[in-house]
Formats: C-alpha cells, sequence, structure tokens
C-alpha cells in the first residue's frame, strides 16, 4: 500500500541553526501539507501546497518557514533559523483531492531544538 | 472558523466494554468531519470520515461514528473494546475547498483495561 515517507525521523538542531525536513508524498497526490505537534498538545496546520504553490498557512507559518516541491517526489519544510519553541513532532501529509478526501499522514519528524 | 472539541482527554474502558469517545464540532459551512488514530511512536490513521452522505459511518477496526447536525456532534463508538484499541483518537473538522485544511481536537487517549 502507497504510504507517506519522512526523513529523517528524528533531528536535533541547535538554535539558530536552519533545518530541512523532508516528505515523500504519495505518488498520485496533489494536494500536500504540513502540520506540527507540540508535546502533550493537538496537530496544528502550517500549511497547504496545491499547484506548486501555497494555497494557506496559518499564523504559525511566518517568514521563517518555507516550503518547495523541489523536484516530482519531494516535498521539504524548511525552517530558517529555528528557535526553541520549534520542537515539535513535524507531520507531512498529501490526499490526492481537496475536501472530504483523506489526507494520508506521514510518521512525522521529531525536531529538537537545543 | 472550524474548530473541534474533544471532552475527556484520557478514558478507560475493560477489555468487552462500549467505546465512547465525544467530539462536537464547529464550522461556518457543512463540515468534513474524520477521526484518527495515533499509536504511539506512529503518524495518523484514519479512521473513518463523514462527508455527507449516510450519517452513520463505519470504519476500520470496528469503529462507527454518527453525525448529528442538530448536536454538532460525531461521537465515535465501538461495542466491545480491544487491548488493541489502545491509543490517541483525534476527531478533525475541514470546511473543503481548495486544499482544505484539517482542525484537529486536543485528543483522547483510549486506556483499555483486563
Amino acid at each position: 500500500e502507497p504510504e507517506v515517507t519522512q526523513t529523517p525521523s528524528h533531528q536535533v538542531t541547535q538554535m539558530g541553526q536552519e533545518v530541512i525536513l523532508r516528505c515523500v508524498p504519495i505518488s498520485n497526490h496533489l494536494y500536500f501539507y504540513w502540520y506540527r505537534q507540540i508535546l502533550g498538545q493537538k496537530v496544528e496546520f502550517l500549511v497547504s501546497f496545491y499547484n506548486n504553490e501555497i494555497s494557506e498557512k496559518s499564523e504559525i507559518f511566518d517568514d521563517q518557514f518555507s516550503v518547495e516541491r523541489p523536484d516530482g517526489s519531494n516535498f521539504t519544510l524548511k525552517i530558517r533559523s529555528t528557535k526553541l519553541e520549534d520542537s515539535a513532532m513535524y507531520f507531512c501529509a498529501s490526499s490526492e483531492s481537496s475536501g472530504g478526501y483523506e489526507q494520508y499522514f506521514g510518521p512525522g519528524t521529531r525536531l529538537t531544538v537545543t | 472558523a472550524q474548530s473541534v472539541t474533544q471532552l475527556g482527554s484520557h478514558v478507560s474502558v475493560s477489555e468487552g466494554a462500549l467505546v465512547l469517545l465525544r467530539c462536537n464540532y464547529s464550522s461556518s459551512v457543512p463540515p468534513y468531519l474524520f477521526w484518527y488514530v495515533q499509536y504511539p511512536n506512529q503518524g495518523l490513521q484514519l479512521l473513518l470520515k463523514y462527508t455527507s452522505a449516510a450519517t452513520l459511518v463505519k470504519g476500520i477496526n470496528g469503529f462507527e461514528a454518527e453525525f448529528k447536525k442538530s448536536e454538532t456532534s460525531f461521537h465515535l463508538t465501538k461495542p466491545s473494546a480491544h487491548m488493541s484499541d489502545a491509543a490517541e483518537y483525534f476527531c478533525a473538522v475541514s470546511e473543503g475547498g481548495t486544499a482544505s485544511k484539517l482542525t484537529f481536537g486536543t485528543g483522547t487517549r483510549l486506556q483499555v483495561t483486563l
């Protein structure tokens, strides 16, 4: 069964460093998303991406964040200058279409900022 | 704006007992509703979804949920709990549109005891 994959599974970085989280969505999917989950809190939407551009972003997704689909398979989330409060589990998701279509989630990348 | 409220951050049931996890939503348009399950150290897996067809929705692993517009609820039930059901359960709402985001509740941790 096709699945969303994410690398790395765990990343430790120092405050102020740049990190890139990588995702490979399901191949025929057209809509891509990033969510994050701070330990003990709910899953929060960061950004959605369709047709090579951002469709919607949350207030969390400020100028420190960017997304890119550099080729036909990868979808990346970049944090330019990490803060302690960026420590969280980051989930990538993809869906075949929008609306009531299921979003398939990857296993997540745990980001720890020290 | 869409939102989800899950009553009860922790629910404990005996094996074989009824499982009832509560979810109430708020949406300015007819919503799409989802239940996801998260096992330890894993991503989110879809249990079931409501997309304006039948109000009683059946999902995987014997779970079902009923959409009640008058109560703005989408409670998750399972007639007989199994030890393997122990996990975190998230209710989510989407309002549709292009690359529609999911808004999650705070989650309910289900514990199943012998």
